[in-house]
Order: C-alpha cells, then structure tokens, then sequence
C-alpha cells in the first residue's frame, strides 16, 4: 500500500521555540494532506487540511498563526508548531490522499512532541 | 450531523473469540465507511473498508456489516488473538472522486485480547 512518511517521531522542544514536522507522501502525489492532533485515549482531532499550492483550511478553534502548514509539493506538507507552549505538547499525526485512487487516506507514523 | 458514535470504550476478549465494535452515523451523505486499527505511538493503519452499497465485506478475521437504513456499521473480528489489542477507530465520509474526502473519527474501542 501508499506509504506516508512522517518526520521526526518525538521531538522534545523548549517553551517559545519552534518545532517544525514534515510529511511525505513516499510512493503516491498528494494533493491533499490532513493534519490530525490526538490527546492521549482520544480520538483523532482535525486541524487543518493542507492543499498543494495554496492556503490551508483550519478546523474552528485551531489556531493558524501557531500552527503553519505549508504544502509546498504534491509530495510534501510542513506543519510548524511556533511559539511552542506545554500544552502544546500532543501526538500529531499527517494523513494524504492518494492522488491516483482518490480514495483511500493513509496515515504517517506520528510526531510525539513534548514541550518543557 | 457529522458526528459518528461508537460503542464500546473498552472491549476484553478472550483469545479465540470475537470481537465486536459498533459504529453509528446521522450524516446520510457519508458513502465511504473505513476502519482503522492503531497501536500505542503509532499512526492508524486501514483494516478494512465498505461502501453503501453492500451489506458486508470480509478481509482474512475481520468483517464489516453494514446496515444503511440503520445508518449503523460494525467491525467483527473473528478468533481474536493478542496481536490484535489495539484501538480502533471507525470513520465516514463523503464525497466523490478527487474531493477532500475528510474523515469523520468514531471516538475509539480499546480492545484488549486476553492470551
């Protein structure tokens, strides 16, 4: 199957920087990527949806100076963390389409990112 | 409208027997219903997957039933083993080819199968 992925694992970062996490779509183009947030025995939560070429789509509530996504390639999506705070700290997990089959959504492997 | 529940939080089984999730949904317009299994610090992985215009699909131990004039779907895993504690989510969707086709998450299962 497509494989997606996600860059880094964990990441461990100071209050006020920032933490950028990359995703890749490895065998397929994605015109379209999902950037998920997942609170520990939660369910996956919406964020935003990253188009190639253009401007993404924030979920109400989500914050779109603090979290960046830039999908600058068909097989490419950034989402930087600025100004990191501690409750930022979550599992964030990309997602694209494949291009081709226009069906099936497949996930990357998850960013742990922990802010001290 | 767009919310799809699922039952229950938490699931134990026994090794060997089956596992049984159940998911509901109001959205009408949904017409992609996948499920997906994912274990602790990882992404979700696509078990399965079933369009409205069947009532079931099996995959190997793991079958979808789909009951559209309910608007309710279910993961059945048979003779369940360790290897499949996990948590599964369930998910919908709408829309046709080449459109966003942004997913719905159920809350999650945790099934833990007991050796």
């Amino acid at each position: 199957g497509a494989v997606v992925s996600q860059h880094p694992s964990r990441v461990i970062c100071k209050s006020g920087t920032s933490v950028k996490i990359e995703c890749r779509s490895l065998d397929f183009q994605a015109t379209t990527m999902f950037w998920y947030r997942q609170f520990p025995k939660q369910s996956l939560m919406l964020m935003a949806t990253s188009n190639e070429g253009s401007k993404a789509t924030y979920e109400q509530g989500v914050e779109k100076d603090k979290f960046l996504i830039n999908h600058a390639s068909l097989t490419l999506s950034t989402l930087t963390v600025t100004s990191a705070h501690p409750e930022d700290s979550s599992f964030y997990i990309c997602s694209a389409r494949d291009w081709g089959s226009g069906t099936e959504a497949f996930f990357g492997q998850g960013t742990r990112l922990t802010v001290v | 409208q767009q919310q799809v529940k699922q039952s229950p939080q938490s699931l134990i089984v026994q090794k060997g027997g089956i596992s049984i999730i159940n998911c509901a949904y109001e959205n009408t317009a949904f017409d992609y219903f996948p499920w997906y299994q994912q274990f602790p610090g990882k992404g979700p992985a696509l078990l399965i997957a079933i369009r409205p215009d069947v009532s079931e699909k099996k995959e190997g131990r793991f079958t979808i039933s789909f009951n559209k004039s309910a608007k309710q779907f279910s993961l059945h895993i048979m003779d369940s083993q360790p290897g499949d504690s996990a948590t599964y989510f369930c998910a919908a969707s709408t829309g046709t080819s080449g459109s966003a086709r942004q997913l719905t998450f159920g809350s999650g299962t945790q099934l833990t199968v007991l050796p």
